[in-house]
């Protein structure tokens, strides 16, 4: 079974400009997590997509958005970029149901770097 | 609000050294935890979890137990090797609602010198 695959790996933008990251979870998995990964924040959650709707939003500005296709992959837009925006954006997937037994699997991560 | 406090790093361990990374967690209901790794350049692995209370999480020599009473679980292994040098990220999440929103602590690096 492939895992989570995302693209691109590495991105360099400028201040300003927009970036689409892009998520492909398992097969099978309806859910999909986003979650930016910085050294002076740690690990925070952005947003989680389920059956293309948005079912869960942290606490970050509207500049962050995303979406879900009908086949479960997800894009993250970032627009008007800022240096603070420099990270690690990793993805998650899992089947998506409620319950306690609802593993998530983590692709690679895209790092971006905003100059 | 719900929140998870781990150790603060870097711990050096020398090669067969036993490992102890402390984690203690918040929550306003039943999480479950869980705990995660990241090696260099790579994005977060599952390395082992548990449910409900009493639980015992293990995989690959290390372990943890879902401690109520204290709002612990702490990840041990009797024996580590180089290979376990990583990042080990502790986490919950706190079901009763439809969400997946995991809940991270901040993160301490283990290194292990041979």
């Amino acid at each position: 079974k492939a895992g989570v695959t995302q693209t691109p790996r590495y991105l360099i933008k400028t201040r300003g400009q927009q970036v689409t990251l892009s998520c492909s979870p398992i097969s099978g998995h309806r859910s999909v997590s986003w979650y930016q990964q910085t050294p002076g924040q740690g690990l925070q959650f952005l947003f989680e997509y389920f059956s293309e709707t948005q079912r869960n939003k942290g606490n970050f500005p509207g500049r962050f958005s995303g979406r879900q296709f009908s086949n479960s992959r997800s894009e993250m837009n970032v627009s008007t970029l800022e240096l603070g925006d420099s990270a690690l954006y990793l993805c998650a997937s899992s089947l998506g149901s409620s319950g306690r037994a609802n593993e998530q699997f983590f692709g690679p991560g895209t790092r971006l770097t905003v100059l | 609000g719900d929140s998870v406090t781990q150790m603060e790093g870097p711990v050096t361990l020398s090669e067969e050294a036993f490992l102890t990374i402390n984690c203690t967690y918040t929550a306003t209901g039943y999480p479950s935890l869980f705990w995660y790794v990241q090696y260099p350049g790579e994005g977060l692995q599952l390395l082992l979890k548990a449910t409900k209370a009493d639980d015992k999480g293990s995989n690959k020599g290390f372990e943890a137990t879902y401690r109520k009473e204290t709002t612990s679980f702490h990840l041990e292994k009797g024996s580590v090797q180089v290979s376990d040098s990583a990042v080990y990220f502790c986490a919950l999440i706190v079901y009763g609602g439809a969400t997946n929103k995991l809940i991270f602590g901040t993160g301490t690096l283990l290194a292990v010198q041979p």
